[in-house]
């Protein structure tokens, strides 16, 4: 039974690109949540995907944006990066929204040179 | 401020002594987390709790809901339990996660 796996596990890119990081959830989950976490700091939400819908959002801006599949998985965009961007995206799944239990992805450790 | 938060932010204990991370928060909650999270960042849930004790091996987790209080308790630690710890609470009438900013543990041999 595959866990959350994320993709890909490192990326560098420059300010002012776009990057697309993905997440497929856990077999038998339906839901994706995505956090940011910048180092020495806990993750922080960014936003939750069910029923291919967000169904919330934590304060991120616009250039952050999602998309779930029909099948579960889940892309994390972010457009015109910051170095502030720099991060470890965490992607965790659960099964229904309203779940309190979630299994976390390895991260993908984005630097914004 | 942030909702949760975590006490010590980092901590160093030579193997075998008792060790306790603690973790306070100030919103009601349905749920708390303690996770692990090693070097490289993957997460493991440890502990889910709503109320009284958990134990699992050396590990053992408390949490008082009046006092919006928990804390991890580690016996008899050893080198591989060197991480960061993590609480982590659901708010009541949630399913989002909040974040302590975790404890460092190193424990030396």
């Amino acid at each position: 039974d595959a866990g959350v796996t994320q993709s890909p596990t490192h990326l560098i890119k420059t300010r002012g690109q776009q990057v697309t990081l993905r997440c497929s959830p856990k077999s038998g989950h339906d839901t994706v949540s995505w956090y940011q976490q910048a180092l020495g700091q806990g993750p922080q939400f960014i936003f939750q995907y069910y029923e291919e819908e967000e169904r919330q959002r934590g304060n991120f801006p616009d250039r952050f944006s999602g998309h779930q599949f029909p099948n579960y998985s889940s892309e994390l965009n972010v457009n015109a990066l910051l170095l502030g961007d720099s991060a470890l995206y965490l992607c965790a799944s659960s099964y229904l929204a309203g779940a309190k239990t979630q299994y976390f992805g390895p991260g993908t450790r984005l630097l914004v040179l | 401020k942030n909702e949760v938060e975590q006490s010590p932010q980092n901590l160093t204990a030579q193997e075998g002594e008792f060790i306790t991370i603690n973790c306070s928060y100030s919103v009601g909650i349905s749920a708390l987390h303690w996770l692990q999270q090693h070097p490289g960042g993957g997460i493991v849930s440890l502990f889910m709790l709503s109320s009284g004790k958990k134990k699992h091996g050396r590990l053992i987790a408390t949490i008082n809901i009046q006092e919006k209080h928990s804390s991890l308790h580690i016996t008899a630690s050893h080198p591989r339990d060197s991480a960061v710890y993590i609480c982590a609470v659901i708010r009541r009438n949630g399913n989002q996660f909040y974040f302590g900013t975790g404890t460092s543990l190193t424990v030396i041999p």
